[in-house]
């Protein structure tokens, strides 16, 4: 079964200081891992997509990197507006991995105190 | 430029009624996907449509729950009969079916008294 499992569930962090947030999967095939963030009584924001192990992409202090088994959100000198739950979620190819089945995990709430 | 907008932001409904849920894609985009959040669980796939198809339901319950994207105006999720279970967050998304980025929109938070 395709699944997604987000850790830890909850990170605190005061401000500038740096951490990772992990995102593993198990998927029969992988047609592409995406990053968004939620802020409370908002949509998901979208943050990063990554198709293939070794891409790598950056946004401000955000930077996603990818495996062949998990993801990784790296957040580097982080502020308080950084507050927020990050989504990660998968795309999945063959059977029933139509263009619009996103499978996503639980999140990771993140908390920055300035 | 308008995002993904979804109406009515909240909805309260008695058990038994019909709730309807409406989104209008961004300008451009012609694929609506319908996700639901439930408390403490992450966002699960229902429905993907396109103008005057649906694609896959794959995820849509199979009793109470339609949805459609007419030709004209925003697509329509219907929960009919809704029971307390159903209260959750309903988010849309749509994409103009190139790449595979999905824009969501705020939501519609359903409360079932």
């Amino acid at each position: 079964e395709d699944q997604v499992t987000q850790s830890p569930e909850a990170l605190r962090l005061q401000e500038g200081e740096s951490s990772s947030l992990n995102c593993s999967y198990t998927v029969s095939g992988l047609r592409g891992l995406f990053w968004y963030r939620q802020d409370p009584g908002k949509g998901p924001e979208f943050l990063f997509t990554l198709y293939s192990a070794g891409e790598e992409k950056e946004k401000e202090r955000l930077k996603a990197t990818l495996t062949k088994k998990e993801s990784f959100l790296h957040i580097t000198a982080p502020k308080p507006e950084d507050s927020a739950t990050y989504l990660c979620a998968v795309q999945a190819t063959g059977w029933g991995g139509s263009q619009g089945n996103l499978i996503f995990g639980k999140g990771t709430k993140l908390s920055v105190k300035p | 430029n308008a995002g993904v907008m979804q109406n009515p932001r909240h909805l309260v409904r008695r058990r038994g009624q019909e709730a309807r849920l409406r989104c209008s894609p961004m300008k451009g985009h012609s694929h609506v996907y319908w996700y639901r959040q439930l408390p403490e669980e992450g966002l699960k796939f229902m429905v993907y449509l396109q103008k005057e198809n649906i694609i896959d339901e794959s995820g849509m319950p199979k009793e109470r729950f339609s949805a459609e994207f007419p030709k004209e105006g925003p697509s329509i999720l219907r929960i009919q009969q809704v029971v307390r279970g159903d209260s959750a967050a309903y988010f849309c998304a749509s994409s103009d079916g190139q790449g595979y980025g999905y824009t969501f929109g705020s939501g519609t938070r359903l409360t079932v008294v």
